[in-house]
């Protein structure tokens, strides 16, 4: 079965540097959420698209931005990185419009590792 | 706000232990409790949820977890662990967004 698509899985950044993930959720899925895991932590959710739309908002820094395209699919931009952006940022998608979104059957990407230096 | 707490950070087992890894959550209300399991290197799975009806969720792989809403707990179970079952585990409750939130995870050895 079709899953979670990230890319790329690995990037390495230099401060105040630019970069920019993407994710490819499920077919048919309509919603899709970012979360940001710094090394040893929980994740912590940054933002969601519904239809998109911005749905929610969570702890994202005003360098990073976000939107979700006609394919569903979603980019997440990060600009002036700073050595404390080094993380694993995982996608999740899930089927809201039959309100499975509101049981947590979330489906996570494999994540992107990024590494700024 | 809605938060998670995960008592232990690291666990340590033999295989054939049973294994009990404790959760609580803030919220009052009505809540959506998830466990989310994830491999090295991996992505999160999930592991089991409680949304209503019966307290006690079976989920994969031989997981189970208790809903005990006077103690505020949701805690995972396993009577008997593998060392596949190596991983971390992150327990989650649903806010009134839809969203997750996560606890701050217990990482699990299993020594075989």
């Amino acid at each position: 079965a079709a899953g979670v698509i990230q890319s790329p899985r690995h990037l390495i950044k230099e401060k105040r540097e630019t970069a920019t993930l993407k994710c490819y959720p499920i077919p048919r899925h309509d919603t899709v959420y970012w979360y940001q895991q710094g090394p040893g932590q929980d994740p912590q959710f940054l933002i969601s698209f519904y239809e998109k739309m911005q749905s929610d908002k969570g702890s994202i820094p005003d360098r990073f931005s976000a939107q979700q395209f006609s394919d569903y699919h979603s980019e997440l931009n990060m600009s002036s990185l700073e050595l404390g952006d080094s993380a694993l940022y995982f996608c999740a998608s899930s089927l809201e419009a039959s309100g499975r979104a509101r049981t947590g059957e979330l489906f996570f990407g494999e994540g992107s590792r990024l590494t700024v230096l | 706000a809605q938060s998670v707490s995960q008592h232990n950070h690291h666990v340590i087992l033999s295989e054939a232990a049973s294994l009990e890894l404790g959760c609580n959550y803030s919220y009052g209300g009505t809540v959506n409790l998830f466990w989310y399991v994830q491999y090295p290197g991996q992505h999160l799975q999930l592991l089991l949820k409680y949304f209503s009806g019966d307290p006690l969720v079976k989920g994969i792989k031989g997981f189970e977890a208790e809903f005990i809403k006077s103690k505020f707990s949701f805690n995972l179970r396993k009577p008997s662990v593998q060392w596949s079952d190596t991983a971390e585990y992150f327990c989650a409750v649903m806010d009134s967004s839809y969203k997750l939130i996560f606890g701050s995870g217990t990482r699990l050895l299993v020594r075989p």
